[in-house]
């Protein structure tokens, strides 16, 4: 296992249209995150998954943004009708259990939004 | 909700001179880590620290957590050029997902 992974690496998109990342975390681990992160600020939490359940959700996250973990393994993250507010670097991390939340990333998703 | 701040937001220093960042949250803490993020690369963990008043040493990196569980700091001792890169701090509540503060950019001049 090489870690946590993302595709794709760079994906750029006309704003109105749909865009879809994926996120194979590491295999042990069954707690997965997505945050996004713009120029100079921290990774912003998104969501995050225990498993195949979705236990918590940003109240920034609009209602354009939709997450799955269906097997409990990877994990996909959908925008709907992009907007350039949305242009950002979207990073998947997983993690093992509660009490141990070291958080591996992956190499993130960089989204441009035109 | 939890909020996490860092300061400060940069600092330049000369090559083995020190360097320290400050993490405070608004809320009690059950853990703190700390990553360090090279310029177009991702997060990357270097510790993670969980009892009021832990101290934990990586050679010449120093991690502390306060008393009250509610701020930390990161101390590098005589800076490297590879030490360039943001740090940040990531506290976790309740919830144990960590929050990440805004990091610090540390800028080594050689």
């Amino acid at each position: 296992d090489t870690g946590v992974s993302q595709d794709p690496r760079h994906k750029i998109t006309k704003r109105g249209q749909n865009v879809t990342f994926r996120c194979d975390p590491i295999s042990e681990h069954n707690r997965l995150y997505w945050y996004r992160q713009t120029l100079g600020q921290g990774p912003e939490f998104l969501t995050y998954f225990q498993n195949e359940a979705q236990l918590e959700k940003s109240r920034l996250l609009s209602d354009r943004f939709s997450a799955e973990r269906p097997k409990g393994s990877f994990s996909t993250l959908e925008i709907q009708r992009t907007e350039q507010g949305d242009s950002a670097m979207y990073l998947c991390a997983s993690s093992m259990d509660k009490a141990n939340t070291e958080a591996f990333f992956g190499q993130g998703t960089r989204l441009t939004v035109v | 909700g939890q909020q996490v701040m860092q300061i400060p937001q940069y600092q330049h220093v000369q090559e083995g001179e020190d360097f320290t960042t400050y993490c405070n949250s608004s809320t009690t803490l059950s853990n703190i880590q700390w990553y360090k993020q090279r310029p177009g690369g991702h997060p990357v963990f270097l510790i993670q620290l969980v009892k009021s008043g832990e101290v934990k040493k990586q050679k010449r990196l120093t991690f502390q957590f306060g008393e009250a569980k509610k701020n930390s700091s990161l101390h590098i001792t005589a800076t490297q050029t590879t030490d360039v890169g943001t740090y940040f701090c990531a506290g976790s509540g309740g919830s144990y997902i960590p929050t990440f503060g805004r990091g610090t950019s540390l800028i080594v001049h050689p």
